[in-house]
């Protein structure tokens, strides 16, 4: 079974540039996280799908982060104009299902490297 | 407001012995708890949930243990060898919502031949 695939792997901008991040979950996997996870600290949750809609976006600052997930399968994630703290790891996870089904485990891909230069 | 804590300072032991490595957790009650293992460079992987019925759940070498009162969940690791080197994570549901979960921020742990 193909894992969650996310790319690039590394990104260097600079500061005020946008960029973008490009998430595949496993097949067949209704729910999507986006994590940031800052140097010593734990994954922090950005934004969660279900399917295709929004869940919970209340750490998601929007007047820089955008992400949406179309079709309910591939998701994108993007930041603009970025900050320098704003250089961290994104994470993508995703799961067979969300809501209600409180127990499920997550899979996270490799992550994304940003850094705001 | 909710808290996650897990030990801050890196766990050297010797290879052989067991592992221990706790996550404290204050004003709420989860409904679970998950155990997580993240090697450098790479996202997290899954390793064991508990519910908060249960005492104790193993997994191979691995054995946690959830105790609702103490508000504390312990990780061990028996027979330890340097592979199990990594950092490792517990995250539970904030009381806001069942579905997502909150990290702690992970203590790193490693085995020494």
């Amino acid at each position: 079974e193909a894992g969650v695939a996310q790319s690039p792997r590394y990104k260097i901008i600079e500061k005020r540039q946008s960029v973008a991040f490009w998430c595949n979950p496993i097949s067949g996997h209704a729910t999507l996280y986006w994590y940031q996870q800052i140097l010593g600290q734990g994954p922090k949750l950005l934004i969660q799908f279900q399917n295709n809609g929004v869940v919970d976006d209340s750490q998601l600052p929007k007047d820089r982060f955008s992400a949406e997930r179309l079709k309910g399968v591939d998701s994108t994630l993007k930041i603009q104009p970025a900050k320098l703290e704003d250089s961290a790891v994104y994470l993508c996870a995703s799961s067979l299902v969300g809501g209600l089904a409180v127990y499920n485990e997550q899979f996270f891909g490799p992550g994304t490297r940003l850094t705001v230069l | 407001s909710q808290k996650i804590e897990q030990n801050s300072e890196a766990l050297n032991i010797q290879e052989g012995k067991t592992a221990t490595l706790t996550c404290n957790y204050t004003n709420y009650s989860p409904a679970y708890l998950q155990w997580y293992r993240q090697d450098p460079g790479r996202g997290p992987v899954f390793l064991l949930l508990i519910r908060e019925n249960e005492k104790e759940k193993r997994k191979e070498r691995l054995k946690v243990t959830f105790d609702t009162t103490l508000k504390q969940s312990l990780f061990h690791i028996t027979a330890s060898q340097p592979a199990d080197s990594a950092t490792y994570l517990c995250a539970l549901p904030p009381y806001s919502s069942a579905s997502k979960i909150i990290f702690g921020s992970g203590t790193r742990l490693s085995i020494r031949p």
